[in-house]
């Protein structure tokens, strides 16, 4: 069964810095999606960014980037210039390709920014 | 436009009672999910729908059970509600062949 770690429970970051939310997922498939969710207080799932397996480049979506190693099974999320509004819980999420399609997400990371 | 919405975002009742909470998405998917977060943020699959059939049934017990009308909508019924069910339930849909879950708002249920 796939699983899905995210082992930083909480992190900070100072305003305009730069911060990486780390992700590992243990899977057997070669076919998979990842993906990087926000829940702000409002408690609205935001899809942040998503990667499919088969591609080496790292997906980026403006402030947010991927640093994705297939062979180490890793799928971190880097916010650069961060601002007050990317404080919220972030998830990693892993879908496979095939079956039902099922879904698994991380524990989450809190994020707080500082200004 | 709202692409999927639930109905009601909070919900508070009492231990025995039996209460549905209502989706529907407007967005052409042919999923549907529903998925419960836990006062920890720990978001697990409950059940999923492809085309009105049931594809997802997690080890949820049997007091839960999901009806999908049509693709558009997906609803949760709970009988004999429990302490333990309170929570946030969140919908969600998307095309099954393609990667992406769009959620709706949540709806917190509260079980005094």
């Amino acid at each position: 069964a796939q699983t899905v770690t995210q082992s930083q429970p909480e992190m900070s970051v100072q305003e305009a810095e730069t911060v990486t939310l780390s992700c590992t997922y243990d899977t057997s498939e070669s076919d998979y999606y990842l993906f990087w969710y926000k829940q702000p207080p409002s408690r609205q799932m935001i899809l942040v960014i998503r990667q499919e397996a088969y591609k080496q480049q790292n997906a980026t979506e403006n402030r947010f980037s991927v640093n994705f190693q297939k062979a180490a099974k890793s799928f971190s999320l880097k916010i650069s210039d961060s601002q007050l509004g990317d404080a919220a819980m972030y998830f990693c999420a892993y879908r496979s390709h095939s079956g039902t399609y099922k879904y698994i997400f991380g524990t989450g990371t809190r994020l707080k920014v500082l200004a | 436009d709202t692409a999927v919405s639930q109905t009601p975002k909070y919900l508070v009742t009492q231990m025995g009672n039996d209460k549905s909470i209502k989706c529907e998405q407007n967005l052409g998917h042919d999923t549907m999910y529903w998925y419960k977060q836990d006062s920890k943020k720990f978001l697990k699959i409950m059940f999923s729908y492809n085309n009105k059939e049931l594809i997802i049934n997690e080890t949820v017990p049997n007091r839960f059970s999901p009806k999908s009308p049509d693709k558009a909508h997906l609803n949760l019924h709970i009988n004999s509600l429990e302490l333990g069910d309170s929570a946030v339930y969140f919908c969600a849909s998307s095309l099954l062949s393609v990667n992406e879950q769009y959620f709706g708002p949540g709806t917190r249920l509260t079980v005094t």
